[in-house]
């Protein structure tokens, strides 16, 4: 089965400064790979979706943007973090229907 | 656009006592459903998914039941434990232009007690 391996696990960023987050998965190849954000006590917001290398759909308009420089990797990524980007990210592999999720970053713009 | 969402925000149990937490959803065309658990801090967990050919499937201490007629989808838990506190996500996957798109709820919030 696939493994998902998110980093880091916890930022502190201040406002204006660029982002960075990674997500790798092991044990599965072509697989579809999302980005959602969690606000506390909230639902999953999916902001994008791959279904392969170089090819990135965007669910909201917003201050990020995504990456799939390699088949396993998907990067989550900002040049200027406002507060409300402020949240829980989770990386999400599926090859089918049903999704596994990394561990998640949890994200502070002060 | 057509949603998923829960009936009860959040449901304190006691240790040992069924729990059953409920979820409506609004597209018909939706044809899989999943729940999720995810603990503080952690990513959502799978739990059990259902078909929509089907109206009840079983897992370890876990039932989910299915009602097209009403759209309605539940999740029970049999001799709820303290583990099992955390919040519990229904999820439908539907056909969309990229192929299959999950939809998640709000969640449900559980909090077993001693």
């Amino acid at each position: 089965s696939q493994t998902i391996h998110q980093w880091p696990a916890t930022l502190v960023q201040p406002v204006g400064s660029p982002l960075s987050l990674e997500c790798t998965v092991e044990g599965t190849s072509n697989p579809n790979l999302y980005w959602y954000r969690q606000a506390a006590g909230r639902g999953l917001q999916l902001l994008f979706y791959s279904v392969g290398i170089g090819q990135i759909s965007s669910e909201v308009p917003q201050n990020l943007s995504a990456s799939r420089p390699q088949d396993r990797q998907f990067i989550l990524s900002s040049k200027k973090l406002l507060l409300s980007d402020s949240g829980f990210y989770l990386c999400a592999c599926g090859g089918g229907e049903k999704l596994f999720f990394g561990s998640g970053t949890q994200l502070s713009v002060l | 656009g057509e949603s998923v969402g829960l009936h009860l925000p959040t449901l304190s149990v006691q240790e040992g006592d069924n729990s059953i937490i409920n979820c409506a959803y609004s597209n018909s065309a939706s044809d899989y459903f999943i729940w999720y658990k995810q603990e503080s801090g952690k990513g959502p967990q799978f739990i059990i998914d259902i078909r929509s050919n089907m109206d009840k499937r079983q897992g370890q201490r876990v039932t989910v039941l299915l009602n097209k007629t009403v759209k309605h989808l539940s999740l029970q838990i049999a001799a709820t434990q303290p583990g099992d506190s955390a919040v519990y996500f229904c999820a439908e996957n539907y056909p969309s232009n990229s192929g299959y798109a999950l939809n998640f709820g709000k969640g449900t919030s559980l909090l077993v007690t001693p």
